[in-house]
């Protein structure tokens, strides 16, 4: 069955410190990969998304991540934490001809100290 | 315009009564999607319209109904809900359902049944 994998619940870091939120996905079949932000009580936000052009995709808010096939990985990260950067992100894969689903990681709080 | 709207923010509704939910979206998507989210989860995907047509239910029960009036519009109609339907209810919309489109979220209806 296809799934993605974030490997940390929860992230801390210090602001102006580098962020990596971690993910990985399993298929034999070649997907498409995004990265969503949620701020509480607020809807998704896009950060970016992987559609099999550059490996290393840039985003908004500074935020970039690598495409990863031989680690089946998309990793998140942003090289300066800011305060406003604290929220819950998604990794998300969806594949051609699924209907729309998005099969969503269980997500990774992260949060961002003074 | 690049943004989904959704009306009410916050809805509370006790067991017996009937509400409903609006989502509209003026980017010419031409698939609509209902999600439900509960605290500290992702969100779960309940119903996929194409096309204004219906095209995915994933097992949802009857006491929600979904209706895509015209391409720019979703509803979801509540009636005889239980408190455990007490979740954020997203709305969504993609260019197209069976490809790689990312999706754009609208910022969610706070439901509270008791």
């Amino acid at each position: 069955a296809q799934s993605v994998t974030q490997l940390d619940s929860h992230v801390s870091v210090s602001e102006g410190t580098p962020v990596l939120l971690r993910c990985n996905y399993s298929s034999s079949y070649s997907p498409s990969l995004f990265w969503y932000v949620q701020h509480p009580n607020k809807g998704l936000q896009l950060l970016l998304k992987y559609t099999s052009a550059a490996t290393l995709v840039k985003g908004i808010n500074g935020f970039e991540a690598e495409f990863k096939k031989s680690e089946t990985s998309f990793h998140l990260t942003k090289p300066s934490a800011h305060m406003s950067d604290a929220a819950e992100y998604f990794c998300v894969v969806t594949y051609y001809n699924q209907g729309g689903k998005l099969i969503f990681g269980q997500g990774t709080e992260l949060s961002v100290k003074p | 315009d690049t943004e989904v709207t959704q009306t009410p923010k916050h809805l509370v509704m006790g067991m017996t009564n009937k509400k409903s939910l609006k989502c509209e979206q003026h980017m010419g998507h031409r698939a609509m999607y209902w999600y439900k989210q509960k605290a500290k989860k992702p969100p779960e995907l309940m119903f996929v319209y194409s096309y204004e047509k219906l095209s995915i239910n994933e097992s949802v029960p009857s006491r929600f109904s979904p209706e895509c009036p015209n391409s720019s519009l979703l509803n979801l109609h509540l009636h005889a809900l239980q408190p455990e339907d007490s979740a954020l209810y997203l709305c969504a919309s993609s260019l197209e359902a069976f490809s790689y489109n990312e999706q754009f979220f609208g910022p969610g209806t706070r439901l509270t049944v008791l």
